[in-house]
């Protein structure tokens, strides 16, 4: 079962723009991930947001989380050709151990 | 060097001969997990454990098993495989308890092609 849904599936930016990207989910979380994964590789954990959290900051990422309407969305900020890559949230699932995966968001960003 | 290695990074077998897929950490993590990546379709979940002997079933366990005898090691079997498990495959790792999820860790992946 999909539990993150992303959206948009794909965005092209130009380099020096905002991208935001959107995640929204079923089921009630303790917590919401969200991963970087460049082509074919291994994915790289970004940031963690716990249900008691409404945002949070690392470096030029900016996470929001509302509970209420279920959803997340993530922003870089000032976007860089290196930003170039696929991104996914996943949350665990009724408080299970289980973690989902949406199906993520393709970002490009044309030098 | 912290890291979750797999072996092996690629593989290409026929449909019934069984095979594993090795999974170690060096990080002490109590939880380890498998995933398949499909076009279009994210990750999915096929196992996880939470400690040493102690695993369940992900989103698509079938056609596959798992033991986690050691605390560092995780490895993937498929008993028969089949071309629908053709695949990318991750392995991760990570320091979770029960209050807390924290991060996953992930490996390098293997590329499956089942004929």
């Amino acid at each position: 079962s999909q539990q993150g849904e992303e959206d948009p599936q794909a965005l092209s930016i130009q380099e020096g723009e905002n991208a935001t990207m959107n995640c929204s989910y079923k089921t009630s979380i303790n917590n919401l991930q969200w991963y970087r994964q460049n082509s074919g590789r291994g994915l790289v954990h970004l940031i963690l947001i716990r249900s008691n959290e409404r945002e949070k900051h690392s470096g030029r990422l900016r996470v929001t989380l509302d509970t209420s309407k279920k959803s997340s969305s993530l922003l870089i900020t000032a976007s860089r050709a290196a930003d170039t890559a696929s991104y996914f949230c996943a949350t665990d699932q009724d408080s299970s151990y289980k973690l989902i995966f949406g199906s993520g968001t393709r970002l490009l960003v044309r030098p | 060097e912290a890291q979750v290695t797999q072996n092996p990074r690629y593989l290409i077998t026929v449909t019934g001969k069984k095979l594993t897929v090795t999974c170690s950490q060096n990080m002490n993590h109590e939880y380890m997990s498998w995933y398949r990546q499909d076009p279009g379709l994210g990750l999915r979940q096929i196992y996880y454990s939470m400690n040493v002997e102690v695993t369940d079933k992900g989103d698509v366990p079938e056609g596959y098993k798992v033991s986690r005898k050691e605390k560092r090691n995780f490895p993937l079997i498929l008993e028969s495989p089949s071309p629908n498990q053709t695949s990318l495959y991750f392995c991760a790792s990570s320091p979770f308890t029960v209050q807390h999820w924290n991060e996953q860790f992930f490996g390098p992946g293997t590329r499956l092609t089942v004929l």
